[in-house]
């Protein structure tokens, strides 16, 4: 069974940092493309960071682009995503998810971040 | 950046009914790049069909996807409690910036 579980989600202050991770099990990790995705307090979904199968290519959104990084360990099957620079409106529940061929097909059950004084 | 335009954004349906949500493209998509995602309240997004008309593993026959070029539509053939959710379509045309519509809430009557 394909599973997904995020953690490292809390409360940071604008302009602060925090390191998301996604522990995946129930597939071979190094053979998929992973993705962070997040909802924002209207429901709203946005696909924030891509990384390939083998961690070499990262692709992100401008509205994250010099701010976030996404990383992996494919030997310890985890996904991270570095954030800095936070902005409140970054807060959001943040979504790891495996890669379909340019569809997410499994997803975790989310960390959630706020950014707030 | 496609933009996904999705309607209704909300609408109630009574056990039994059919009803049709859907998704319009900024700009031509192939249809093998239009998705659709389930979400339960409380729950993360779920896979529901994918390349507009592929039902994903476990999702019931009353679920169908159609569409091409910037109109697609998602049909549940006959509504049940079990249904209600938020739905988002989601393009994968313009790799690697994926986008989602805004969401359709769907209620029971």
């Amino acid at each position: 069974e394909v599973q997904l579980v995020e953690s490292g989600g809390g409360l940071v202050k604008p302009g602060g940092s925090l390191k998301l991770s996604c522990a995946a099990s129930g597939f071979t990790f190094s053979d998929y493309y992973m993705y962070w995705v997040r909802q924002t307090p209207e429901k709203r979904l946005e696909w924030v960071a891509t990384i390939s199968d083998g961690g070499s290519y990262t692709y992100y959104p401008d509205s994250v682009k010099g701010r976030f990084t996404i990383s992996r360990d494919n030997a310890k099957n985890n996904l991270y995503l570095q954030m800095s620079s936070l902005k409140s409106e970054d807060t959001a529940m943040y979504y790891c998810a495996r890669g379909g061929v340019n569809y997410f097909d499994y997803w975790g059950q989310g960390t959630t971040l706020t950014v707030s004084s | 950046e496609i933009v996904l335009t999705q309607s209704p954004t909300t609408m109630a349906a009574s056990p039994g009914e059919k009803i049709t949500i859907t998704c319009s493209a900024s700009s031509s998509i192939s249809s093998n790049y239009l998705h659709w995602y389930q979400q339960k309240p409380g729950f993360s997004p779920k896979l529901l069909i994918y390349r507009t008309s592929n039902l994903a593993s476990g999702v019931p026959a009353r679920f169908s996807g159609s569409g091409s070029g910037t109109s697609y539509s998602l049909t549940i053939g006959t509504m049940e409690a079990e249904d209600v959710a938020t739905y988002y379509c989601q393009q994968g045309s313009s790799i690697p910036r994926y986008t989602f519509g805004g969401g359709t809430k769907l209620e029971i009557k």
